[in-house]
């Protein structure tokens, strides 16, 4: 089993949808948890981060944690053709310990 | 403006060349890492620097090598190309002392093609 699952997508949604994206891991010394967005041809940049369990909001963006079921979920509401990118999730057990990601799943968000 | 540069944007190689992709950091930031994507396999590590000085290797280090002469440079090379480092190379860079989740901020990337 990886040590980090992600849903492969690709994903279609029409603009204003509510959407959700996953992922599971199996390291339970994983604490930091983020979502990396990555537009086409472009470097993946910090979208959300959370530290141990719970919820995270930053406008459309939510960001949960549930580490009894090791799965974590990005939401992001009222979606828009500018969220169209490849989200990645990423996480790691301390500060300075690797960073593992997920394989990302690339969203598309129609007009 | 602050942040990550890569050279080349993209680059087409004959098989056996040898290739330096460069990296280049203004952040002023202790760590650096290498990073190949490929569809269906995501992101990998490939080396990385936790200081100038130091080097370390990743998930899948060979035929790669890396050198951290200063804090801001962290060059990789490519010693005999191969047609399965067909890829798209990016660069990151973190400082562990500013935030305790240690964000990495990744360069534009580098499209490798090895025929």
């Amino acid at each position: 089993q990886k040590e980090v699952e992600q849903d492969p997508g690709p994903l279609s949604v029409p603009e204003g949808a509510i959407v959700s994206l996953n992922c599971t891991y199996s390291n339970s010394a994983f604490q930091y948890f983020m979502w990396y967005r990555q537009y086409s041809r472009k470097g993946p940049e910090l979208l959300m981060y959370t530290y141990s369990s719970g919820n995270k909001e930053d406008g459309r963006f939510t960001a949960q944690v549930d580490k009894s079921s090791k799965y974590i979920s990005l939401f992001i509401r009222d979606s828009q053709p500018s969220d169209s990118a490849t989200y990645l999730c990423a996480m790691r057990a301390g500060a300075n310990s690797k960073l593992t990601f997920g394989k990302g799943i690339t969203l598309s968000v129609r007009p | 403006i602050a942040g990550i540069t890569q050279a080349p944007t993209s680059q087409i190689l004959a098989a056996g060349r040898r290739m330096t992709l460069r990296c280049t950091q203004d952040m002023r930031h202790n760590a650096m890492y290498w990073y190949r994507q490929d569809l269906g396999l995501g992101l990998r590590l490939i080396h990385y620097s936790n200081t100038a000085g130091t080097t370390g290797k990743g998930e899948v280090p060979d035929g790669y090598s890396v050198s951290r002469a200063n804090t801001d440079d962290f060059p990789l090379t490519l010693a005999s190309a191969v047609p399965s480092q067909t890829s798209v190379y990016f660069c990151a860079s973190s400082d562990a002392y500013k935030r305790s989740y240690n964000e990495q901020f990744f360069g534009p990337g580098t499209r490798l093609t090895v025929l």
